[in-house]
């Protein structure tokens, strides 16, 4: 059992949609959760962190963790073709000396 | 540049050859991590140094793997007696210490250096 899960997608969506990405994971000491866009050929980038449970918001972007479920969400509001991506979810303990990422969802957003 | 760097950004090689590639982290980062991701899956994490030191190692890496970090600045990762399987995609990212960032570890990743073994 792989210790992140993520729904690969393909999802599908017109412009204006909101979005939900979700993981779960398995491993209870995992305390930073992230969320990375990548883009075909391209190195991760860096969308949101987040430390234990609860939300940020971010402009369009909205992280939400629930420890207690072992479960977390991206939301995008509005969202825009330009979000057209393959999102990840990564998970990293107290010391980040290892992260663990999920096998990312592919975006797609319709003009 | 400020950015992560990686070298070469393809590679073809052949069964058997050997091949290495190299990172090279923003100037003042101390922490350097690899990841192997293949198609249709997120990075896998390979290993990590914080300066020279190399701290954690993928169990999933074979003693063909080897990766370096002399004098805490560029690192190498050298893959022996290449496979069929190793054809991915090898990322890496470095970060400074979370302890000037509040607590929070920032990855920015290179652009990757494609390895195919034919």
């Amino acid at each position: 059992q792989k210790e992140v899960e993520q729904d690969p997608g393909p999802l599908s969506v017109p412009e204006g949609a909101i979005v939900s990405l979700n993981c779960t994971y398995s491993n209870s000491a995992f305390q930073y959760f992230m969320w990375y866009r990548q883009y075909s050929r391209k190195g991760p980038e860096l969308l949101m962190y987040t430390y234990s449970s609860g939300n940020k918001e971010d402009g369009r972007f909205t992280a939400q963790v629930d420890k207690s479920s072992k479960y977390i969400s991206l939301f995008i509001r509005d969202s825009q073709p330009s979000d057209s991506a393959t999102y990840l979810c990564a998970m990293s303990r107290y010391n980040f000396n290892k992260f663990y990422f999920g096998s990312g969802t592919k975006l797609n957003v319709k003009p | 540049d400020t950015g992560v760097s990686q070298n070469p950004r393809h590679k073809i090689t052949k069964r058997g050859q050997n091949v290495t590639f190299r990172c090279d982290p923003i100037s003042e980062h101390n922490r350097l991590y690899w990841y192997r991701q293949t198609l249709g899956q997120g990075p896998e994490f390979l290993t990590y140094f914080q300066n020279e030191a190399q701290l954690e190692k993928s169990r999933l890496l074979s003693d063909r793997f080897s990766a370096e970090r002399p004098k805490g600045s560029f690192s190498t990762l050298e893959i022996q007696r290449t496979e069929q399987g190793d054809s991915a995609m090898y990322l890496c990212a470095s970060s400074d210490d979370p302890r000037d960032r509040g607590g929070y570890n920032e990855q920015f990743f290179g652009p990757g250096t494609r390895l195919t073994v034919l």
